[in-house]
């Protein structure tokens, strides 16, 4: 079956314009989550959802981003204002209940490469 | 979550062995301990996790230290294709709605 696709997988924009990442889990997966990951470095935690709802946003550098996943399906990234530090590929993974106790790994898609000039 | 410490970078000949080591010295009883690996130009993907036993699958095999604070993921045959960066991570059993912690990871480099 399809794995997690990610729209568009690279995206440049000026300092200061609004951008917004897609993301489409697998089918049937619950569990959302968004990671950035910078060059160089492993990919660093930014928001999880399970269904609709954002479970735990501990990990948004600030009030700049936000995300949506209105259905319980996709899942929107969007960044204010952006920044030169900014710049990253940001990836998103998707994963069974993992509130039903059962270890469920993630799946990850491509990411997107965002680059902010 | 507990911290894991995994060498920069590593080399492999194809067609042998590659023992990949990770220190977890401060891991706590209800951690798990998972590799994900990173393609180059791809998302992480899942190898393999495990908890107190030494775990097979058709990707790699976990051996995991009697006192728990070391684990090695072993591929049996590297081949090109296995060149990634791998990540050892500890996820505590009660998080299992949670984020992987990454670190720094291992970068594998293999010969042919």
């Amino acid at each position: 079956g399809a794995g997690v696709s990610q729209t568009p997988s690279n995206k440049v924009t000026e300092k200061g314009k609004y951008v917004e990442l897609r993301c489409d889990p697998i089918s049937g997966h619950t569990a959302l989550y968004w990671y950035r990951q910078s060059l160089g470095q492993g990919p660093e935690f930014l928001i999880y959802f399970q269904g609709t709802g954002a479970a735990d946003d501990s990990g948004l550098p600030n009030d700049r981003f936000f995300a949506v996943r209105p259905e319980g399906s996709v899942s929107t990234l969007k960044i204010q204002r952006t920044e030169r530090g900014d710049s990253a590929v940001y990836l998103c993974a998707s994963s069974l209940d993992p509130l039903e106790g059962s270890y469920n790994e993630q799946f990850f898609g491509p990411g997107t490469r965002l680059t902010v000039l | 979550d507990a911290k894991t410490t995994q060498p920069n970078s590593m080399e492999s000949n194809e067609e042998e062995p590659v023992h990949l080591p990770c220190n977890h010295s401060t891991i706590s009883g209800t951690d798990y301990i998972h590799w994900y690996r990173q393609l180059p130009s791809q998302g992480p993907e899942y190898v393999i996790h495990g908890l107190t036993s030494n775990v097979n699958n058709r990707m790699a095999s976990l051996a995991i230290a009697e006192d728990r604070k070391s684990s090695t993921l072993i591929l049996h045959r590297a081949t090109l294709r296995d060149a990634a960066v791998y990540y050892c991570i500890l996820r505590a059993y009660n998080n299992a709605g949670n984020m992987l912690t990454f670190g720094g990871g291992t970068r594998l480099m293999v010969k042919p």
